[in-house]
């Protein structure tokens, strides 16, 4: 049963703590992704990767990291440099016109 | 700069009648277009894609128009259904697959 899972579904930090995202597939996908959603706002993409060890910045990487050490995983760290933290984040895979999602980790930052 | 555009933020439309989702980009350089179903605090699902060298692809009761000229796409709903209530995201991505670009969405309400 192939897909990509995000855990956990809730996450709740403290402001000034740094936080990571999991985000798994095992699609056998090269490209992954990380997108950002705000209420009233499109997908806004944070960080992509099109092969291990290597990604590029989106449109809004400022306080963000990531890794890609493996195929399958492509966690995303949450900074405490990232002015709006709280929002809803989603993963994404892909292999040619193909984009697989996952189901999404709501960060609230108290 | 928005490269994918979706002028409309809401639509609400009567069960059973046409829901007529629009979608404008900038980038003549795109080559695939897809749209995206996306419900409250799920991750968005596709729907249906079109290529470029088309103008229409159809699934069911969705069917999604291209006008490459006019850098503008299309999706519409026959008929509608309550079910259909969720945000609607149009995306694009160029040949070479590096990235898919998103619109802002547009929020269809379907009215029983």
């Amino acid at each position: 049963d192939g897909g990509i899972t995000q855990s956990p579904k809730y996450l709740f930090r403290k402001e000034g703590q740094n936080v990571t995202l999991s985000c798994e597939q095992n699609l056998n996908h090269d490209a992954m992704y990380w997108y950002r959603q705000d209420p009233g706002q499109g997908l806004r993409l944070i960080y992509y990767s099109q092969i291990v060890n290597d990604f590029q910045k989106g449109d809004i990487a400022e306080g963000y990291s990531v890794s890609r050490e493996k195929k399958e995983s492509f966690p995303l760290t949450v900074t405490s440099a990232q002015k709006n933290p709280t929002a809803f984040y989603l993963c994404a895979s892909s292999m040619g016109l193909a984009v697989y999602f996952g189901p999404g980790t709501r960060l609230t930052v108290l | 700069d928005q490269q994918v555009k979706q002028n409309s933020p809401s639509l609400s439309v009567q069960e059973g009648r046409i829901s007529i989702l629009n979608c404008d980009y900038t980038n003549s350089m795109f080559d695939y277009f897809l749209w995206y179903k996306k419900y409250p605090a799920e991750g968005p699902t596709f729907l249906i894609s079109i290529s470029s060298i088309k103008d229409k692809n159809e699934d069911g009761r969705f069917t999604v128009f291209l006008n490459k000229s006019a850098k503008h796409l299309s999706l519409h709903i026959v008929p509608s259904q309550p079910g259909d209530s969720a945000v609607y995201f149009c995306a694009a991505m160029g040949t070479s697959y590096d990235k898919v670009i998103f619109g802002p969405g547009t929020s269809l309400s379907v009215i029983p």
